[in-house]
């Protein structure tokens, strides 16, 4: 069974640095993109970045680059999503999904989601 | 960057009843379209991929249709538990990957 495990909520303070994980199984890691998309609470979904484990290819989102970097450990089957300054624009749910394979960029499997607030 | 807009932007339908979702967008394209539904507090879940096909467990109600700029997405006979959220993402131009507004069904 295919399976994407996030951390826990957080709460930070502008300025701090964050990295949130989702531990993924019932699959081969290295085969398959796993992307990253933020929702701000009551809006949309948007797409901030995928990463290929295989090689660690990433590609961003114009929106996120250069806000956050995203990582994959190969030995965990974990990927990764951080950020080296909190913004209080930041607050909201973040998601991890399994892309669906070959060129199909979307996304079959999902996390559970973890809410990041940013407050002073 | 192609930008997807869902319309409308919310939905109301009696159980039972036909409900039709619009999703265009700002450049054309094949088929690269992918629809998913979201419950208050889930995750999105996929329903229909490559603008038609249904996703694994995905009830036959559920259907989508469209190509090129038009893409359409349609809940045959409503059921209560299809109270969602609905977004459409494309996949043909990346990065970057894009999202619908979405649609809110109600009923």
């Amino acid at each position: 069974e295919v399976q994407l495990v996030q951390s826990g909520a957080e709460v930070k303070k502008p300025g701090e640095s964050l990295k949130i994980s989702c531990k993924t199984s019932g699959y081969t890691f290295t085969d398959y993109w796993i992307g990253w998309v933020r929702q701000v609470p009551g809006k949309g979904l948007e797409w901030m970045g995928i990463i290929y484990p295989g090689d660690s290819d990433t590609r961003y989102s114009p929106s996120f680059q250069g806000q956050v970097s995203i990582s994959a450990d190969k030995s965990t089957t974990t990927a990764y999503l951080q950020w080296s300054s909190l913004k209080a624009s930041d607050t909201a749910i973040y998601f991890c999904a399994k892309s669906y394979g070959g060129y199909s960029y979307y996304f079959d499997y999902w996390g559970q989601g973890t809410l990041v607030t940013v407050s002073s | 960057e192609i930008v997807m807009t869902q319309y409308p932007a919310t939905l109301s339908v009696s159980p039972g009843e036909r409900a039709t979702l619009s999703c265009r967008a700002s450049q054309t394209f094949s088929r690269d379209l992918a629809w998913y539904q979201q419950k208050p507090g889930q995750a999105p879940r996929l329903l229909i991929y490559s603008a038609s096909t249904r996703a694994t467990g995905v009830p036959a109600r559920f259907s989508g249709s469209g190509s090129g700029t038009e893409f359409t997405l349609t809940i045959s006979s409503l059921q209560p538990e299809d109270s969602a959220i609905y977004y459409c993402q494309q996949y043909n131009k990346w990065p970057p990957l894009t999202f619908g507004g979405g649609t809110k069904v109600e009923i």
